[in-house]
C-alpha cells in the first residue's frame, strides 16, 4: 500500500536556526497538509496546499512557517528562526481528489520529531 | 465542521468487542464521519468513514443512526495491538482533531 514518507525521523536544531522538514506524499494525491503534535497534546492543523498554493492555514502557521512543493514529488515545511515551543512531532498528510463530491480521508506519514535546543 | 464528543478513555480485554461512541449534534449535511487511529510516535491512520447507516471494512464497523447526530466505531475481538488513541471527526475537508479516546486493551 502506498504511503506518505517523511524525513528525517528526528531533527535536532539550535534555537534560532532554520529547519526544513521533508515529505513525499502518495504519488497521485493532489492535496497536501502539515500538522503538528506537541508531546501529550492534540494533533493541530497547520496548513493545506493544493494546486501549488496554500488553500487554508491555521493561526499557528504564521510568517515563521512556509511550505513549498519544489518538484513533482516533495512537499516541504520550512520553519525560520526556530523557538523552543516549536518542539513537536510534525506530520505530513495527503489526500486523493478522485471524487470531489466525496470527502477523501487523509493519509499521514509517521512524522518528524523536531527538538529545539 | 461539527464539534465531536467522545469518551476520554476506555479499557477492554483481549477478544472482546469494543464500541466507541461519538456524538456530533451539529453535523452538517455535507459532513462525513471519519475515524482515525494513532499509535504512540506514529501518524494518525485512517480506519473507516461513513455518511449514514452502516459501513464495514476489514478493520472495523461504523454505525450511524438516521439522525446522524452520533456514530459508533465497533472493533471486533480486539487484541493488545489495538491499544491506541481513536479520533472521531465530522467534516467535509479540514481535519480538526479532538483529544480522542485512549483505548487500553488488557490481557
Amino acid at each position: 500500500e502506498p504511503e506518505v514518507t517523511q524525513t528525517p525521523s528526528h531533527q535536532v536544531t539550535q534555537m534560532g536556526q532554520e529547519v526544513i522538514l521533508h515529505c513525499v506524499p502518495i504519488s497521485n494525491h493532489l492535496y497536501f497538509y502539515w500538522y503538528r503534535q506537541i508531546l501529550g497534546q492534540k494533533v493541530e492543523f497547520l496548513v493545506s496546499f493544493y494546486n501549488n498554493e496554500i488553500s487554508e492555514k491555521s493561526e499557528i502557521f504564521d510568517d515563521q512557517f512556509s511550505v513549498e512543493r519544489p518538484d513533482g514529488s516533495n512537499f516541504t515545511l520550512k520553519i525560520r528562526s526556530t523557538k523552543l515551543e516549536d518542539s513537536a512531532m510534525y506530520f505530513c498528510a495527503s489526500s486523493d481528489p478522485a471524487d470531489p463530491k466525496v470527502y477523501q480521508p487523509q493519509h499521514f506519514g509517521d512524522g518528524t520529531r523536531l527538538s529545539i535546543l | 465542521l461539527a464539534k465531536t464528543t467522545q469518551p476520554i478513555s476506555m479499557d477492554s480485554y483481549e477478544g472482546q468487542e469494543v464500541n466507541i461512541t461519538c456524538s456530533h449534534n451539529n453535523i452538517a449535511t455535507n459532513d462525513y464521519i471519519t475515524w482515525y487511529q494513532q499509535f504512540p510516535s506514529q501518524g494518525p491512520r485512517f480506519i473507516i468513514q461513513g455518511y449514514k447507516t452502516k459501513v464495514t471494512n476489514e478493520v472495523a464497523s461504523l454505525f450511524i443512526p438516521a439522525d446522524r447526530k452520533s456514530s459508533t466505531l465497533s472493533l471486533p475481538r480486539v487484541s493488545l495491538s489495538d491499544t491506541a488513541v481513536y479520533y472521531c471527526l465530522a467534516g467535509d475537508d479540514k481535519i480538526i482533531f479532538g483529544k480522542g479516546t485512549r483505548l487500553h486493551i488488557l490481557p
